[in-house]
């Protein structure tokens, strides 16, 4: 079955860079899109946006642009997230997900388990 | 604040029925762009509850159902249990932003 595993908690002060991963398996990489789903501390989920898991064409969510970078390993079926400059308000659980589509329309059906990155001095 | 609407918080008696609504406008569930539900129990990742406004992914329990109408749509939890306490989210797509999805900003489910 579809699976998801994320890389594990980061800590960074500000300024400095993250790269989190997600690592497919269960299913052939390039058929579903994969989507990046921010949660910070306490609060709802937001949409990122996606990449393009043939083209490898990235689209972002109006609130994240500039210091955020989706971008993929086909040979090891593997999605990045990499955000620079970081800012004690990157604090945040990211979550991958892949989009389905079906009869029901596009939806983010997989999940993996979450990434916390926490920015601190 | 998302552009979909929903309460902070409900809350039910264990066997109860409750509603979740999701309040959108005309640039993305008034458009008839489908809605998807959301749980999220504490600590772990969403979970898909229901997909294209009323379908229910194969293991998920026939006491959850969705329904749209207009700019609405919403989540019903019938014969309500202690394991449904849990976060909720509907997540739809909106033309007004160049073409994005948005999530609600989602429901805070208690079990009394």
């Amino acid at each position: 079955q579809v699976q998801l595993v994320q890389s594990g908690s980061e800590l960074k002060k500000p300024g400095a860079s993250v790269k989190v991963s997600c690592k497919a398996s269960g299913y052939t990489f390039s058929n579903y899109a994969m989507n990046w789903v921010r949660q910070a501390p306490g609060q709802g989920l937001e949409w990122m946006g996606w990449i393009n898991t043939n083209t490898g064409n990235p689209t972002y969510a109006q609130d994240f642009t500039g210091r955020f970078v989706f971008s993929l390993d086909t040979s090891v079926s593997t999605a990045y997230l990499q955000i620079s400059s970081l800012k004690a308000e990157d604090t945040a659980v990211y979550y991958c997900a892949t989009r389905y589509c079906s009869g029901g329309g596009c939806y983010l059906d997989s999940w993996g388990q979450g990434t916390l990155v926490t920015v601190s001095s | 604040q998302s552009v979909l609407t929903q309460p902070p918080s409900v809350s039910g008696a264990p066997g109860q029925r409750v509603t979740i609504s999701c309040t959108g406008s005309s640039s993305n569930i008034g458009a008839g762009y489908v809605v998807h539900w959301y749980q999220q129990l504490p600590g772990t990742a969403p979970k898909l509850l229901i997909y294209g406004n009323s379908n229910r992914p194969s293991g998920v329990p026939d006491r959850f159902s969705g329904s749209k109408s207009g700019t609405s749509a919403s989540l019903a939890i019938t014969g309500l249990q202690a394991e449904d306490e849990a976060d909720y989210y509907c997540l739809s797509y909106d033309s007004s932003l160049s073409g994005f999805w948005v999530f609600g900003g989602g429901t805070k489910l208690t079990v009394l």
